[in-house]
């Protein structure tokens, strides 16, 4: 069974760092793209950007490039997602996701992480 | 950011049908990408409904359908049900980015 389990909620301070994990199970990890999708309180899905973790290839949404990092590590078939100062707009549940099918566009998200709540707050 | 645009709430008695409309650009359905829609019931992570336009996933009942034309898909629920009550996504690719874009949502009331 295909599987993404992501981090548990985190609670910082606007200015600190974070990086969030989405660990992957049931398939081979290198040959699928891994896209990261955020949703404010309340709100719609944004997709925020994408990674190749067979060669480490990432492409960004312009709204979250140079807001976020994406990261993979293969030795524990894991994807990160990154912030170096975080705001207090940040607050959201972010979702990893694994498109169905080969291929960077035209997929379908299938499945989804269970999702991490990151609250921002002084 | 590029979206879907999708109306923000449709409603309709248990066992109406209902219709959620996703409008897109030339860049999206124009440029010949496939749309897919997703369910969010409260407090849970979207789940894949309708992939590929029109097909449903193992387990998703044939109350719900979709279709697409060059600009516009549709996802209808027939046989409305209670438990039917969710925020309904569409999603797509866009040539644009390049990358992913998801509708505005849509939220079902079962009246």
């Amino acid at each position: 069974e295909v599987q993404l389990v992501q981090s548990g909620a985190e609670v910082r301070k606007p200015g600190e760092s974070l990086k969030i994990s989405c660990k992957a199970s049931g398939y081979s990890f290198n040959k699928y793209w891994i896209a990261w999708v955020r949703q404010k309180p309340g709100k719609g899905l944004e997709w925020m950007g994408i990674i190749y973790p067979g060669d480490s290839e990432t492409r960004y949404s312009p709204s979250f490039q140079g807001q976020v990092t994406i990261a993979a590590d293969t030795s524990i078939s894991t994807v990160y997602l990154q912030w170096s100062r975080l705001e207090a707009s940040d607050t959201a549940i972010y979702y990893c996701v694994r498109p169905k099918l080969f291929g960077f566009l035209n997929n379908c998200f299938d499945p989804w992480g269970q999702g991490t709540l990151v609250t921002v707050s002084s | 950011q590029p979206v879907l645009t999708q109306p923000p709430s449709v409603s309709g008695a248990p066992g109406q049908k209902v219709t959620i409309s996703c409008t897109g650009s030339s860049s999206t359905f124009g440029a010949g990408f496939d749309v897919h829609w997703y369910q969010q019931l409260p407090g849970t992570a979207p789940k894949l409904l309708i992939y590929d336009n029109n097909n449903r996933p193992s387990g998703v009942p044939d109350r719900f359908s979709a279709s697409k034309s060059d600009t516009s898909a549709s996802l209808a629920i027939s046989g409305l049900r209670a438990e039917d009550e969710a925020d309904y996504y569409c999603q797509s690719s866009d040539s644009s980015l390049p990358g992913y874009v998801f509708g505005t949502g849509t939220k079902v009331t079962v009246l």
